[in-house]
């Protein structure tokens, strides 16, 4: 199994500038996570989904950050407009029994 | 909000030490699970403890979960440069059946070769 795959690996992009990360869970998890990963405060959960509904969505930070599980093998996190202080590592996961993380999203906005 | 807490923050050993990094919170955890992070990659699951009291072995690393299920400690014994990364601890929010896992902003190890 390929794993949990994200996409884009790294981006830079201008303050303002809209930013959409992508997420294919492994094949048969059920539920999906979005956590982001900072030096200060670590790993934040940021939604949740199981069976592509939205369960808890408390953790995203603003209006400016929306979710979307449209299927079961995608999902995406979009930032509209983006900020410096949206900069971070954003992972998906998903699981089944045990959580699985994929490598990460590096975003930096200058 | 239920926190845990990790220490030390960042250790830098030689080779072939001993170490002991902590997870503590004030609160009650039905269970706690360990991860170790490489740089560039996601946290990867090493163990998860359930029953107070509990030890797990993996190797040349020890799990143990606190009596009061509060806290847990990893062990390494003979540290090799391969142990080197971000070890994270992490333990379900309350409410049953959750899935949601909250994190503690880890343990930094460095193992010198």
């Amino acid at each position: 199994d390929a794993g949990v795959i994200q996409s884009p690996r790294h981006e830079v992009t201008e303050m303002g500038q809209e930013v959409t990360l992508r997420c294919k869970p492994i094949s048969g998890h059920n539920s999906l996570f979005w956590y982001r990963q900072t030096m200060m405060r670590g790993l934040e959960l940021l939604i949740y989904f199981n069976n592509n509904v939205p369960i808890d969505d408390s953790g995203m930070p603003e209006d400016r950050f929306s979710a979307k599980m449209p299927n079961a093998s995608f999902s995406t996190l979009k930032i509209q407009p983006s900020e410096p202080r949206d900069s971070a590592v954003y992972f998906c996961a998903s699981r089944s029994v045990s959580i699985y993380f994929g490598e990460g999203s590096w975003l930096t906005v200058v | 909000t239920q926190l845990l807490e990790q220490s030390p923050q960042f250790l830098s050993i030689q080779e072939g030490e001993n170490l002991t990094v902590y997870c503590n919170s004030s609160s009650v955890f039905s269970s706690l699970q360990w991860y170790r992070q490489e740089p560039g990659e996601g946290p990867v699951l090493l163990v998860t403890v359930v029953t107070g009291g509990e030890v797990k072995k993996l190797k040349r690393l020890t799990f143990q979960f606190g009596d009061a299920r509060k806290d847990s400690s990893l062990h390494i014994t003979a540290a090799q440069p391969g142990d080197t990364g971000l070890y994270l601890c992490a333990g379900p929010y309350s409410g049953a059946g959750s899935y949601q896992l909250t994190f503690g902003k880890g343990t930094k190890l460095s193992v010198i070769p």
